[in-house]
């Protein structure tokens, strides 16, 4: 069956880099995208961005600067890199896939402090 | 990028009301509107697809509509297992975007 689980570190300093990774099983990253979607503590749901089948990505417009998605298809893995975090990326990261919205991973708490 | 208004941002209701939670797109969107549930501590779940599709699993007490830019997610009779946060998706353009969202809780 379809899964996605998330992992990463949970704290990160101030204005260093995010890695995340969503490990999917179930479903073939090169016929299906995989999003990630984040929510501050209290807030509602941000879209990230987006890998698609083919490899190419789409990134939030506010982000796209400091955000990198990628993949090795040969492990079902998707990464997430996003640089010069600061306090507002403080947020739960989900992944999501195949498409955008049927299955989701449990979500990674990110917090962002020195 | 596609702007989602979505109203309102709190609805309380009572058991058995018929309630209604509305996004409007700031520009063509076709069909391409998702609806999603979270509860507290829960991740996503996808509700609605196509504007009007019901996903697999839920109720029938649901249902999705469209008319021009809005978009209504409509609850004919609310059981307590709806209190929930409620989300609009557009998914015509990238990058895509959500609502607000609405917190249904009781009255």
């Amino acid at each position: 069956q379809v899964q996605l689980k998330e992992s990463g570190p949970g704290l990160v300093q101030p204005s260093q880099t995010l890695s995340l990774t969503c490990t999917v099983s179930g479903f073939s990253l090169t016929s299906n995208s995989v999003h990630w979607v984040r929510q501050p503590p209290g807030k509602g749901l941000e879209w990230v961005g987006a890998i698609w089948s083919g490899g190419s990505t789409d990134y939030n417009s506010a982000l796209k600067s400091r955000l990198s998605i990628s993949r090795d298809t040969s492990k079902s893995q998707v990464f997430l890199k996003m640089n010069s975090l600061q306090t507002e990326d403080t947020a739960i990261y989900f992944c999501t896939g195949p498409s955008l919205g049927g299955y989701w991973g449990q979500g990674v708490m990110v917090t962002v402090s020195s | 990028d596609i702007q989602m208004t979505q109203s309102p941002s709190s609805l309380p209701a009572s058991l058995g009301d018929r309630v209604t939670i509305t996004c409007r797109a700031s520009q063509d969107i076709g069909n391409y509107l998702r609806w999603f549930q979270q509860k507290p501590g829960k991740s996503p779940r996808l509700m609605i697809y196509g504007a009007t599709n019901l996903a697999a699993g839920v109720p029938s007490r649901f249902s999705g509509s469209r008319s021009g830019s809005d978009y209504s997610l409509t609850i004919s009779s609310l059981e307590s297992e709806d209190m929930a946060d409620y989300y609009c998706l557009q998914s015509k353009e990238s990058p895509y975007t959500f609502g607000a969202g609405t917190k249904l809780e009781l009255k």
